[in-house]
C-alpha cells in the first residue's frame, strides 16, 4: 500500500493530453512543494521529468507540466509521443526527513 | 559525466545480508546526499533512506530501521547500503540516486542492483 495514490493505468492517442493524479495528504503532498515525477522505461532506472510541483529539469520537454491543489498533485503530458509511453512516479517529502512514493501509473500510447 | 556505477547482482539465502556499493564520479562526492531506492519486481518504488555523505549522519525509513545501515568512503567517492536479516519480500533491484537536500532525486540514477533472496 503506497503513501500515495495514482490510478494503476493511463492511455491517449498520440497529440492527445493526459493527466496523471497523485493524492496524498495533509501530511505529504498538501503541506510541501517537494513533489516529483519520475519517468521509468521498462529496464531502466527512474528518470527526474518534474520537480518542486512543476519544475522541468533541463532537457525534459515542456511537453510534461505539473501542479498541485491541496492534497494532489498531477502531471499533465500534452501532444503524447509514441515515446511517453512508460511507467510514471509521483513523490513527495512527508515531513521528518520522509519521502513517499506513489504507487505508478503505466501510461499507454495507443 | 556524473555517473553511479552499482555493484553487481547478488543472490543470497534467508537471514543473510547484502552490501551493495554506488561508486560515484564526475562531480564534487560531498555536495548532495545519496539516497537508495528499491523496486521489487512488477511494484513501485520505495525510499530506503539515505546519508549526508559529508557528515556521516543518516536517515532510515521506518520499515527498514534496525535492518539497513548505510555508509560511504569520500575517499573513493562511494557510498555502501547494507541490508541484513533477508527476506523473500527484499527480492528487489536497489538503486543509489543523489538527494538536493531538497527532497529531490536528481539525476542520474545507478544502474540498479537486483538482490533475489531466495533459499
Amino acid at each position: 500500500q503506497s503513501a500515495l495514490t495514482q490510478p494503476p493505468s493511463a492511455s491517449g492517442s498520440p497529440g492527445q493530453s493526459l493527466t496523471i493524479s497523485c493524492t496524498g495528504t495533509s501530511s505529504n503532498i498538501g503541506a510541501y512543494i517537494y513533489v516529483s515525477w519520475f519517468q521509468q522505461h521498462p529496464g531502466k532506472a527512474p528518470k527526474l521529468i518534474i520537480s518542486e510541483v512543476s519544475k522541468r529539469p533541463s532537457g525534459v520537454p515542456d511537453r510534461f507540466s505539473g501542479s498541485k491543489s491541496g492534497n494532489t498533485a498531477s502531471l499533465t503530458v500534452s501532444g503524447l509521443q509514441a515515446e511517453d509511453e512508460a511507467d510514471y512516479y509521483c513523490c513527495s517529502y512527508a515531513g521528518n526527513n520522509n519521502l513517499v512514493f506513489g504507487g505508478g501509473t503505466k501510461l499507454t500510447v495507443l | 559525466q556524473v555517473q553511479l556505477v552499482q555493484s553487481g547482482a547478488e543472490v543470497e539465502k534467508p537471514g543473510a545480508s547484502v552490501k551493495v556499493s554506488c561508486k560515484t564520479s564526475g562531480y564534487s562526492f560531498t555536495d548532495f546526499l545519496i539516497h537508495w531506492v528499491r523496486q521489487a519486481p512488477g511494484q513501485g518504488l520505495e525510499s530506503m533512506g539515505w546519508i549526508n555523505v559529508k557528515s556521516g549522519g543518516t536517515h532510515y525509513e521506518q520499515n527498514f530501521q534496525g535492518r539497513v545501515t548505510m555508509t560511504r568512503d569520500t575517499s573513493v567517492g562511494t557510498a555502501y547500503m547494507e541490508l541484513t536479516s533477508l527476506r523473500s519480500d527484499d527480492t528487489a533491484v536497489y538503486y543509489c540516486v543523489r538527494d538536493d537536500t531538497r527532497a529531490t532525486l536528481v539525476d542520474p540514477w545507478g544502474q540498479g542492483t537486483l538482490v533475489t533472496v531466495s533459499s
